[in-house]
């Protein structure tokens, strides 16, 4: 069965500018998850929907950050504008069910974002 | 809040050498436990997971790991470690508190050949 899928792998940006990520979870996952791992660091998660409902956005920085999973499929996370601290991968990972307990989650490569 | 500890940053082995890389968490009540592994330039694959049941669990490429309840520990161990198992290894926990995962800051392995 095909991954999650992301794009782009690699990206630099300088401060203040905006930028875009997608991501395709596995087909008929439930759920989807954004996470922001800093260099040395566990990922940590931004942003969790399940189906095209947030159930959990928490930790998000909504000042400059958004993220929408149109259809319930397909999602995207927007920054804008960055900041130097932003520089980390992001990456998007689904699960099939709607809790996370009792489930496992499956992960993307990633885009690894560096803001100049 | 709850919080994911692993003790080793950076481990350096020769191969055929054994490994334990060490895992607590804070959380008391119900968990699930994850070691996910994430090889140079690819992206995090599930090692092996704890849901319920036999506390020694074994997953793939020969990695076994031990849910001890009273230690709020899940160590993840190997007999005998290859060059190809140099990766980065994250330790996870989702807890019924919060269903959602935490991650440990990751140890990084390196096997000389």
């Amino acid at each position: 069965e095909a991954g999650v899928a992301q794009s782009p792998r690699y990206k630099i940006i300088e401060k203040r500018q905006s930028v875009a990520f997608w991501c395709n979870p596995i087909s008929g996952h439930a759920t989807l998850y954004w996470y922001q791992q800093i260099l040395g660091q566990g990922p940590k998660l931004l942003i969790q929907f399940q189906n095209n409902g947030v159930v959990d956005d928490s930790q998000l920085p909504k000042d400059r950050f958004s993220a929408e999973r149109l259809k319930g499929v397909d999602s995207t996370l927007k920054i804008q504008p960055a900041k130097l601290e932003d520089s980390a991968v992001y990456l998007c990972a689904s699960s099939l069910f709607s809790r996370a307990l009792g489930d496992t989650q499956y992960f993307g490569p990633g885009t690894r974002l560096t803001v100049l | 809040a709850q919080s994911v500890s692993q003790h080793n940053h950076h481990v350096i082995l020769s191969e055929a050498a054994s490994l334990e890389l060490g895992c607590n968490y804070s959380y008391g009540g119900t968990v699930n436990l994850f070691w996910y592994v994430q090889y140079p330039g690819q992206h995090l694959q599930l090692l092996l997971k704890y849901f319920s049941g036999d506390p020694l669990v074994k997953g793939i490429k020969g990695f076994e790991a031990e849910f001890i309840k009273s230690k709020f520990s899940f160590n993840l161990r190997k007999p005998s470690v290859q060059w190809s198992d140099t990766a980065e290894y994250f330790c996870a926990v989702i807890s019924n508190r919060d269903d959602k995962i935490i991650f440990g800051k990751g140890t990084r392995l390196h096997i000389l050949p």
